[in-house]
């Protein structure tokens, strides 16, 4: 199956910092790349979709200004935390496809904000 | 709005005792309704795709079918390697270009046991 890499997997901060995490397509090219956002036991929630060289489409109740979300290659997404406090700790995902209507997901990052 | 309703949320099975897992939506449009895998601190992998009601897709222990209002995934004989959070997602709505994304349902809990 197609391979999507997401960096780093772990990442601790201090309040007020930015965070960037990346979202890589390793074997095909996404036009389109999700992120979303778990919390321990729930299930995913979309926060964006990101379309390569154009602006990314929020959900409902996500801040833009908050949650930076660049696609700037066919390969690439990234999602930059802006500064985060502690209630932006969370797991975060992306996914990136379609490839025969199927979406693929990196491995996520675990964002803890101190 | 699209809905996914799984149940139950969380299951516990011995080793080789079968079971069914449930996924309950609505939504307009269905193109897809898709399985995932996943395991603590990992990002979903996946399993099954479906399309129309009747379809039928097996892999392994893991059967999954659909109907026009639920879907269900059935594991025979599990093993304790089966272990992990499932999820279920729709796809809806017209095929146009970024509108892949998926609406996750909250998962069940499965746990088996030696």
């Amino acid at each position: 199956g197609a391979v999507v890499s997401q960096h780093p997997s772990r990442v601790i901060c201090k309040s007020g910092t930015s965070v960037k995490i990346e979202c890589r397509s390793l074997d095909f090219q996404a036009t389109t790349m999700f992120w979303y956002r778990q919390f321990p036991k729930k299930s995913l929630m979309l926060m964006a979709t990101s379309n390569e060289g154009s602006k990314a489409t929020y959900e409902q109740g996500v801040e833009k200004d908050k949650f930076l979300i660049n696609h700037a290659s066919l390969t690439l997404s990234t999602l930059t935390v802006t500064s985060a406090h502690p209630e932006d700790s969370s797991f975060y995902i992306c996914s990136a496809g379609p490839i025969n209507e199927k979406l693929f997901f990196g491995s996520g990052t675990q964002l803890s904000v101190l | 709005e699209d809905q996914v309703t799984q149940s139950p949320e969380a299951l516990r099975l011995q080793e080789g005792e079968s079971s069914s897992l449930n996924c309950s939506y609505t939504v307009s449009g269905l193109r897809g309704l898709f399985w995932y895998r996943q395991d603590p601190g990992k990002g979903p992998e996946f399993l099954f795709t479906l399309y129309s009601a009747g379809e039928e897709k097996e892999k392994e222990r893991l059967k999954a079918t659909l109907t026009k209002k639920e879907s269900f995934l059935h594991i025979t004989a599990p093993k304790p390697e089966d272990s992990a959070t499932y999820l279920c997602a729709v796809q809806a709505g017209p095929p146009n270009f970024g509108n892949e994304k998926l609406t996750f349902g909250t998962g069940t809990r499965l746990t088996i046991i030696p």
